[in-house]
């Protein structure tokens, strides 16, 4: 079955650099979250989309900007980085914000960034 | 707000035992879902269990079980027969208004 596609897996830049991270959610999901997990911390909610609009908005910061797409893929898109964006992005995928609730919540294998 | 808790930052378990990873959750919505995850050292988020709030029974997949306390707001993970690849991080989540995880407990299986 086909899952969350993540890319790119890895993705290292320097200081003061964009990245661009893509989320392809699972075929028929129409609401997307991103996370985002710092070396040994528990993944931490960044934004959401459901139908292509935002719905929620956690603790992103304002130099991060997110977007979902007519076809459902989403990007998150991070400009100035520094050192501290370093960490594990993960996309998560699901039908509907309330169908979460009967545990049709799935995650993509995560992006890695690198922060030199 | 939502806030899980996972009082126990490591475990350790002998193979082919059971061990039970401890998670307690607060929230205030009527309606939520409670999830578990398992992260391998590689990274990716392993979906383990899922135990929505109105469920009466006890969620099972497998060798996972959730013992499901509602009224303690406690919603603990069991693993059975342990083995060599059970060892990761495993967290506890909670999905209301939005989905927040717990710290994590690192679990280690023993030869």
């Amino acid at each position: 079955a086909a899952g969350v596609i993540q890319s790119p897996r890895h993705l290292i830049k320097e200081k003061r650099e964009t990245a661009t991270l893509k989320c392809y959610p699972i075929p028929r999901h129409d609401t997307v979250y991103w996370y985002q997990q710092g070396p040994g911390q528990d993944p931490q909610f960044l934004i959401s989309f459901y139908e292509k609009m935002q719905s929620d908005k956690g603790s992103i910061p304002d130099r991060f900007s997110a977007q979902q797409f007519s076809d459902y893929h989403s990007e998150l898109n991070m400009s100035s980085l520094e050192l501290g964006d370093s960490a594990l992005y993960f996309c998560a995928s699901s039908l509907g914000v309330q169908e979460t609730n009967t545990g049709e919540l799935f995650f993509g294998e995560g992006s890695r960034l690198t922060v030199l | 707000a939502q806030k899980i808790t996972q009082t126990q930052p490591g475990m350790f378990v002998q193979e082919k035992e059971a061990v039970t990873l401890d998670c307690t959750y607060d929230t205030s919505d009527p309606s939520y879902g409670l999830f578990w995850y398992k992260q391998p050292s590689s990274g990716e988020m392993i979906f383990l269990i899922y135990q929505g709030s109105y469920d009466q029974q006890n969620a099972t997949e497998g060798r996972y079980s959730l013992n499901f306390q509602k009224a303690r707001k406690s919603a603990n993970l069991v693993i059975s027969a342990s083995q060599l690849g059970d060892s990761a991080m495993y967290f506890c989540a909670i999905y209301g208004q939005n989905f927040v995880f717990g710290p994590g407990t690192r679990l280690s299986v023993l030869p």
